[in-house]
């Protein structure tokens, strides 16, 4: 799978949109972004994956560049309790071992 | 909703005792992974399952071992536990979907060994 590179933190000011980035400059054509998110002392949890287009779902937007070297997520507007690690993740699909780095830790605040 | 249902949240045990760490789903998924969580360390990869009564090393697999007897089942073992695998584990499963596969976590199970 693709090596993912994130900033190490960010914060955001809550209701505020929250834009995650994510380096993965060696992506292959068949490999997929996803984006997970993990809450303290929680499991992670799924947010969202896109392969070529721009997706959308109730949690959060994924916005892929045109050449996939880079991706986005977007926390439209942030709330406190989307403070946590967001991890960006590439895998093949039907590659069954997910490999997370260290995450960006977001903190939102008042 | 998928579910990953990890037995035991929080545990301590003494050093040298053989700890048992149950990870159950209950949707059919034919991959499983056990990892554990430390502080600037991220998820580390133990061990994974891609069937029933098969498994591969993932890793960091010195000191634990793993059994999947079932499906839906997969437990991790600390044959003799040492301080060192004081952790947070987390158990996690696979969906295969049309658009790609999406992992699903149980809550994790904190460990202290002492």
């Amino acid at each position: 799978d693709a090596k993912t590179t994130q900033p190490t933190s960010m914060d955001c000011a809550e209701g505020r949109a929250a834009n995650l980035p994510c380096n993965h400059s060696t992506i292959s054509g068949n490999e997929y972004v996803y984006w997970y998110r993990q809450i303290h002392s929680q499991g992670p949890q799924y947010i969202i994956h896109g392969l070529k287009n721009n997706e959308t779902n109730e949690m959060a937007s994924l916005i892929i560049t045109e050449d996939r070297k880079s991706s986005t997520l977007i926390l439209p507007h942030a709330t406190l309790r989307d403070t946590a690690v967001y991890y960006c993740i590439v895998r093949v699909w039907g590659s069954y071992i997910p490999t997370f780095g260290r995450g960006t830790s977001l903190i939102v605040h008042p | 909703d998928v579910k990953v249902t990890q037995s035991s949240r929080y545990l301590v045990k003494r050093t040298g005792e053989k700890v048992f760490l149950e990870c159950v789903q209950d949707m059919d998924h034919e991959n499983m992974f056990w990892y554990r969580q430390d502080p600037g360390l991220g998820l580390r990869l133990i061990y994974f399952s891609y069937d029933v009564k098969m498994k591969e090393k993932g890793d960091i697999p010195e000191g634990y071992s793993v059994s999947r007897e079932k499906k839906e089942r997969f437990s991790l073992i600390l044959e003799s536990a040492s301080t060192n695998q004081t952790s947070m584990y987390l158990c996690a499963s696979i969906f295969d979907g049309d658009s790609g596969n999406t992992i699903y976590f149980g809550e994790g199970s904190w460990l202290t060994v002492v």
